[in-house]
């Protein structure tokens, strides 16, 4: 079947720590995107990538950093520099630029 | 950044109403998308909009593709208690890679 895949679904981390989210797609989609989601708000993006070696930071990009080595993956790295990194975290797909955007399950990171 | 006016906030309604939503944005926007959330899960795709003027129908679901391309609204008809759950609108803005979204509808069902 082809889709968009995030794992894991939670993931718990000390403060402090680095911690990398996965984000898989095998519907040949040029375009990623990760977004943040904070309770009762709407999706923030962090960073996107409109082709493989290539990504630009979105509204929110301090404190996480992202690679794009193959077409399929985008990982996100959450950094100790992140203040508040506690949030519901959206990865994204879509065709090229022009067309709509599909999403995985999301990855509920929660830092103690 | 740019913005996009979401509303309302939330709504609560009696199962079989109609509902409307929409946003708004003071900037040009290429493409309209509407997308569902439910609790815990990634937004799910509803309807794409990709021309001015663009009427389109998913089921009960009717969004249209405002003419002057800063809005665009959407429309339930007849609601069933599954339709609960947030509603999202996001646009791609005019000459710009971004996909924005906007806050949320929360819409309530009463039984």
């Amino acid at each position: 079947d082809g889709g968009i895949t995030q794992s894991p679904k939670y993931l718990f981390r000390k403060e402090g720590q680095n911690v990398t989210l996965s984000c898989e797609q095998n519907l040949n989609h040029d375009a990623m995107y990760w977004y943040r989601q904070d309770p009762g708000q709407g999706l923030r993006l962090i960073y996107y990538s409109q082709i493989v070696n290539d990504f630009q930071k979105g509204d929110i990009a301090e404190g996480y950093s992202v690679s794009r080595e193959k077409k399929e993956s985008f990982p996100l790295t959450v950094t100790s520099a992140q203040k508040n990194p506690t949030a519901f975290y959206l990865c994204a797909s879509s065709m090229d630029r022009n067309t709509e955007a599909f999403f995985g399950q999301g990855t509920r990171l929660t830092v103690v | 950044g740019q913005q996009l006016n979401q509303s309302p906030q939330s709504m609560f309604i009696q199962e079989g109403e109609d509902v409307s939503m929409n946003c708004t944005s003071s900037s040009i926007f290429n493409t309209w998308l509407w997308y569902k959330q439910e609790p815990g899960e990634g937004p799910v795709l509803l309807i794409a909009l990709y021309k001015a003027g663009e009427l389109t129908s998913n089921g009960r679901l009717t969004a249209q593709f405002g003419i002057t391309r800063k809005d665009s609204f959407l429309n339930i008809s007849a609601s069933i208690p599954s339709d609960v759950g947030i509603y999202f609108c996001a646009g791609q803005l005019y000459r710009d890679d971004k996909i924005i979204f906007g806050k949320g509808t929360r819409l309530h069902i009463l039984p």
